[in-house]
């Protein structure tokens, strides 16, 4: 069974580009949800996606945004590029949203804006 | 905002030492409490979600347990093994619809042969 897969796996961006992430979940997994990891703040919660429909978001500036496709694939796309964006961005899904089970997670995608 | 805090930061010990951390977390509008090992160049791997007060799980050498009225819960490695050497991150799930998680900043545990 094919785990999360996420595209690009490296990035590098310059200051004020945009950049957009893919995730294509657990086949059958319907929610996707998105983490930013930087040194100084850890995994904190981006935005998490359940049937095309955004169904929570964290608190990042309105640059973060996201979306899914009819496949549970999802995309996030970060607008206006910052030095500080620079982070490993990990996506995770789930079977059953709501359930407590663990979330299967990509192995990211690292990018550097320079 | 939803504080959950992991100590301690870092950990070394020696091969077959037990160890243990600490996850704490809001005691209220509680869900779930997971614990996640990520390796290094890994993604994240689930150990244990647990969700009623008292829980205990259990996963080869390591065990968890769950205060949902203190908010906290104690994850144990017993005869640590340098394949265990991983960060070791917590995270707090509310109890509201969709799957949000706080996590906290992870306990690294570095098992010297």
């Amino acid at each position: 069974k094919a785990g999360v897969t996420q595209t690009p796996r490296y990035l590098i961006k310059t200051r004020g580009q945009q950049v957009t992430l893919s995730c294509s979940p657990i086949s059958g997994h319907r929610s996707v949800s998105w983490y930013q990891q930087t040194p100084g703040q850890g995994l904190q919660f981006l935005f998490e996606y359940f049937s095309e429909t955004q169904r929570n978001k964290g608190n990042f500036p309105g640059r973060f945004s996201g979306r899914q496709f009819s496949n549970s694939r999802s995309e996030m796309n970060v607008s206006t590029l910052e030095l500080g964006d620079s982070a490993l961005y990990l996506c995770a899904s789930s079977l059953d949203p709501g359930t407590p089970r663990g979330y299967t997670f990509g192995s990211g995608t690292r990018l550097t804006v320079v | 905002i939803l504080n959950v805090e992991q100590s301690p930061q870092s950990l070394h010990v020696q091969e077959g030492d037990s160890t243990n951390f600490t996850c704490s977390f809001p005691s209220s509008n509680f869900y779930a409490l997971h614990w996640y090992r990520w390796e290094t160049a890994k993604s994240p791997e689930a150990l244990f979600v647990m969700t009623l007060n008292g829980d205990e799980k259990k996963k080869g050498r390591i065990s968890a347990t769950l205060n949902t009225k203190e908010g906290y819960s104690y994850l144990y490695i017993k005869g640590s093994q340098p394949e265990d050497s991983a960060t070791y991150l917590c995270a707090f799930k509310p109890g509201k619809a969709g799957n949000m998680l706080t996590f906290g900043g992870g306990t690294r545990l570095m098992v010297k042969p």
